[in-house]
């Protein structure tokens, strides 16, 4: 059971937008950074957004993560085959004093 | 550019260690932690704990404290982790990450497999 809580999937068809929830409290996203990591299988995940809604260098403009309260969401415009992933979610939690990530949502581009 | 290569792929007995290794380059190794994430078979990503590499301080998680120890080689600008008592569900990819913040990792190695198996 993962501390985060996150959709296990989403789909939307080629050139639409989709967005993907990560729903925590207030001892991990109420109180701190969320950052989001793209996943292909076989391979390591990849930062996508890190300070809630700053992008590493190279990531396209059409990823874009925002925060409000205790939730925080991953938006995806532009939808394109190749972001067919597994997307998850990450914070710090204050209670727990561990690094915490939500379940991940595998995304589907049909 | 920045490199984090993992040891190889591990099979090991219940009860049993295993030290897996880290090697970064391409940024002042000092300057940053480096976290180690594990992920099972089919499963989401589990925090296993920190290290940093100015003194060597460490940050484990719950669920590892008392099995896990991390360690560094300056020298290389190496991480290891050794995890203790294997059990079978102690099999995962494990992954080491350069942390970018305390809530984000900004680099990734590639993964090491461990299986734990009779």
């Amino acid at each position: 059971q993962s501390v985060l809580t996150q959709p296990p999937s989403v789909s939307a068809a080629p050139g639409q937008k989709v967005t993907i929830s990560c729903s925590g409290s207030n001892s991990n996203i109420g109180n701190n950074f969320v950052a989001w990591y793209q996943q292909f299988p076989g391979t390591a995940p990849k930062l996508l957004i890190y300070n809630n809604n700053e992008r590493p260098s190279g990531i396209p403009d059409r990823f874009s993560g925002s925060k409000s309260g205790t939730s925080a969401t991953l938006g995806i415009t532009g939808l394109q085959t190749g972001d067919e992933a597994d997307y998850y979610c990450g914070t710090w939690d204050n209670s727990l004093n561990d690094a915490v990530f939500g379940g991940g949502t595998q995304l589907t581009v049909l | 550019q920045i490199q984090l290569v993992q040891s190889g792929a591990e099979v090991k007995k219940p009860g049993a260690s295993v030290k897996v290794s880290c090697k970064t380059s391409g940024y002042t190794f000092t300057n940053y932690g480096t976290s180690w994430v594990r992920q099972a078979p089919g499963q989401g990503l589990e925090w296993v704990g920190w290290i940093s590499g100015y003194n060597a301080a460490t940050n484990y998680a719950q669920n590892f404290q008392g099995r896990v120890t991390m360690t560094i080689d300056t020298s290389t600008s190496t991480v290891y982790m050794e995890l203790r008592s294997l059990r079978s569900d102690d099999t995962a990819v494990y992954y080491c990450a350069r942390d970018g913040g305390a809530t984000f990792r900004d680099n990734w190695g590639q993964g090491t497999l461990v299986t734990v198996s009779s």
